[in-house]
Parts: C-alpha cells; sequence; structure tokens
C-alpha cells in the first residue's frame, strides 16, 4: 500500500531532551516535507526536500534540523524542544517535476507535546 | 509568510446544498492545490490546477483560477454530511528556488448538515 508514516504518533518530553521523528515514504517520491499545524494558524511549512541531498528552509526552520541521506526517509530533529514547538506535526511526499511539486501525500501527524 | 488565505473562515450548510470556498494569494505561483482535513487528521489531496488551467473539475468539486485576481474557489455540489471537514489551499511557488516551498491558507471549516 503507498503510504507515508510518521513515528511516533504522540510524544511527550521536556524542554532540551533531544528527539527525531522519522518519515518514510514507499513511493519513490523525489520531494518530501514537513509542516507543522497549530489551531488558527493552518499548516506552515518547516523545511522541504526536493531529492537527497537536498534540503531548504520552509517559512518556519528555526529550531528544527533535517536530512535526506535516502530518497525513502527524511527525520526532523529537534535538537533542544521547547514549549513552543507544542503542535500537530505532519510529513509529505510528492512527485516533482521541473515545472513543480505536485499532489502531495500526507502522513498521519505526530502530535508532539513539550513541558 | 501566510500567502493562501480561505475565505469564509467557517461555513455551515445543509445536506443538497452547494459549498464555495474562496482562496487569495499574494506571489507568482506554479500550482494550486485543494486538500481536505477530517479533524486531527492527515490532508487528502483533492485536485490540482495549473496556472495556466482557468478552470478544472473532478466529480462534485470544481475548481477556478484567476491568475490575474490571484484568486481560486473551491465549489462542492451537492454537498453532503460526509464532505464535513477543512478544506485548505496551498500554493506552489513558480521556477527557482522557490518550487519546494509550499504556503498553506488557514482554511474553511465546512459544516454539512444532514
Amino acid at each position: 500500500e503507498a503510504q507515508v508514516t510518521q513515528n511516533p504518533r504522540y510524544l511527550i518530553t521536556v524542554t532540551g531532551k533531544k528527539l527525531t521523528v522519522t518519515c518514510s515514504q514507499n513511493m519513490n517520491h523525489e520531494y518530501m516535507s514537513w509542516y507543522r499545524q497549530d489551531p488558527g494558524l493552518g499548516l506552515r511549512q518547516i523545511y522541504y526536500s526536493m531529492n537527497v541531498e537536498v534540503t531548504d528552509k520552509g517559512d518556519v526552520p528555526e529550531g528544527y534540523k533535517v536530512s535526506r541521506k535516502e530518497k525513502r526517509n527524511f527525520p526532523l530533529i529537534l535538537e533542544s524542544p521547547s514549549p513552543n514547538q507544542t503542535s500537530l506535526y505532519f510529513c509529505a511526499s510528492s512527485f516533482s517535476e521541473a515545472s513543480g511539486v505536485n499532489e502531495q501525500f500526507f502522513g498521519p501527524g505526530t502530535r508532539l507535546t513539550v513541558l | 509568510s501566510q500567502q493562501g488565505e480561505e475565505d469564509p473562515q467557517a461555513l455551515s450548510i445543509q445536506e443538497g446544498e452547494n459549498a464555495t470556498m474562496n482562496c487569495s494569494y499574494k506571489t507568482s505561483i506554479n500550482n494550486l492545490q485543494w486538500y481536505r482535513q477530517n479533524s486531527g487528521r492527515g490532508l487528502v489531496h483533492l485536485i490540482l490546477i495549473r496556472s495556466n488551467e482557468r478552470e478544472k473539475h473532478s466529480g462534485r468539486l470544481r475548481v477556478t483560477l484567476d491568475t490575474s485576481k490571484k484568486s481560486s474557489s473551491l465549489l462542492i455540489t451537492a454537498s453532503r454530511a460526509a464532505d464535513t471537514a477543512s478544506y485548505f489551499c496551498a500554493t506552489a511557488g513558480g521556477y527557482g528556488g522557490s518550487q519546494g516551498n509550499l504556503i498553506f491558507g488557514k482554511g474553511t471549516k465546512l459544516s454539512v448538515k444532514p
């Protein structure tokens, strides 16, 4: 089944404790992206990757890191989480072409709480 | 920056009625995409319209794009209770460095009453 998986689905942690949220897709998509969703603010893009070893900042990259060593995986790293990073996080992937990004397939989300 | 802005923020209709949601954006785009989200779950892609297209249909969905006004509309005809969800537009940048930068609006919350 074609899908985007995220782990963990739920996480409660404390300020400053490094964490990684994994994202994996099995559709051979070039493009992958991370978003956070907060009430009243919609989805905001954190980082995206057009292909392996190619990553770029979205609109809210502060406090996050990513890497794209393999095509299928795109982990999101919070080196020192803070309470303002409490949010619902989504990973997405898509085929991309010269003309841009196509329809995205979203993971189920990771609900992160930082105390 | 929030580029796509949906209007209205919330919409409540009866089953069988049509629902229209609007999206405005600020800069040049390559395409505009509409997504649906059921409460707290992942987004599901509905339809993509490219900057050189004016109208697109998919089942009960009709999307229009007016690049001169930098706006798009999503029409859901003959709505059903199962259409109750939040709807988001997302703009994908043009060629060059902004290609992968997708900007979502804050969404329209649609409630369809049986």
